[in-house]
């Protein structure tokens, strides 16, 4: 496609349940992002993958937080038994070069958890 | 660590104004500085990407100024419209290790009057 696609758009779960976020980046774009903004807040990073090299996970909040990407492409970000304070905008970016060109945003996955 | 301030966090400005965004940040051993747009419920809109080696870059009505040694940098919106109104954010991608982040600023919410 011609941005970055998130889905689902908007997500309520229970809290406890497990939720997925797909992140799908531009094509041909190496770096992918997650990034979570919550209410009235600045946005935390999540994690980095850069093209085949060890995700940097270092700003995955709890070991309940985790992300793949296949194939160097879609990410997906899996939040397990979720919890209130989970609640928040899920951001995904992707740029072209090895993470310091320019970020191109989707409109990211709302979660809120009950 | 890389810390990331807005200054200030919302501006009210009539219509036809010309107005500066300031944005500093704490280690100026950076790579690059953009700058991003936020409208209400959506993601991320990049406006300008200047490089560490850059002092400027200009888009329209929009001119981002890079000061690194003092660590600041500035967004001159010129000539305001209602439809500048948003959440501008600025983020630096430090030079060295790892840290391919991006660290945010938390924002300063611009609104233009009719």
């Amino acid at each position: 496609g011609a941005g970055v696609s998130q889905s689902p758009s908007n997500k309520v779960t229970e809290k406890g349940k497990d939720v997925e976020l797909r992140c799908d980046p531009i094509s041909g774009h190496t770096a992918l992002y997650w990034y979570r903004q919550s209410l009235g807040q600045g946005l935390e990073f999540l994690i980095y993958f850069q093209g085949n090299s060890a995700p940097d996970k270092s700003g995955l909040p709890s070991d309940r937080f985790s992300a793949e990407r296949t194939g160097g492409s879609v990410s997906t970000l899996t939040i397990q038994r979720t919890q209130q304070e989970d609640s928040a905008v899920y951001l995904c970016a992707s740029s072209w070069s090895s993470g310091t060109g320019e970020l191109f945003f989707g409109e990211g996955s709302r979660l809120t958890v009950l | 660590k890389q810390e990331v301030t807005q200054i200030p966090a919302a501006l009210s400005v009539p219509e036809g104004e010309n107005l500066v965004l300031n944005c500093s940040f704490t280690d100026s051993a950076i790579y690059n500085l953009q700058w991003f747009r936020q409208d209400p419920g959506k993601g991320l809109t990049s406006l300008l990407l200047i490089q560490s080696s850059q002092r400027e870059q200009t888009s329209g009505r929009l001119n981002a100024s890079l000061d690194k040694s003092s660590g600041r940098s500035t967004l001159y919106i010129a000539a305001s419209q209602p439809g500048d109104s948003a959440t501008y954010l600025c983020a630096v991608s430090l030079s060295s290790g790892s840290a391919r982040q991006l660290t945010f600023g938390s924002g300063t919410q611009l609104t233009v009057l009719p």
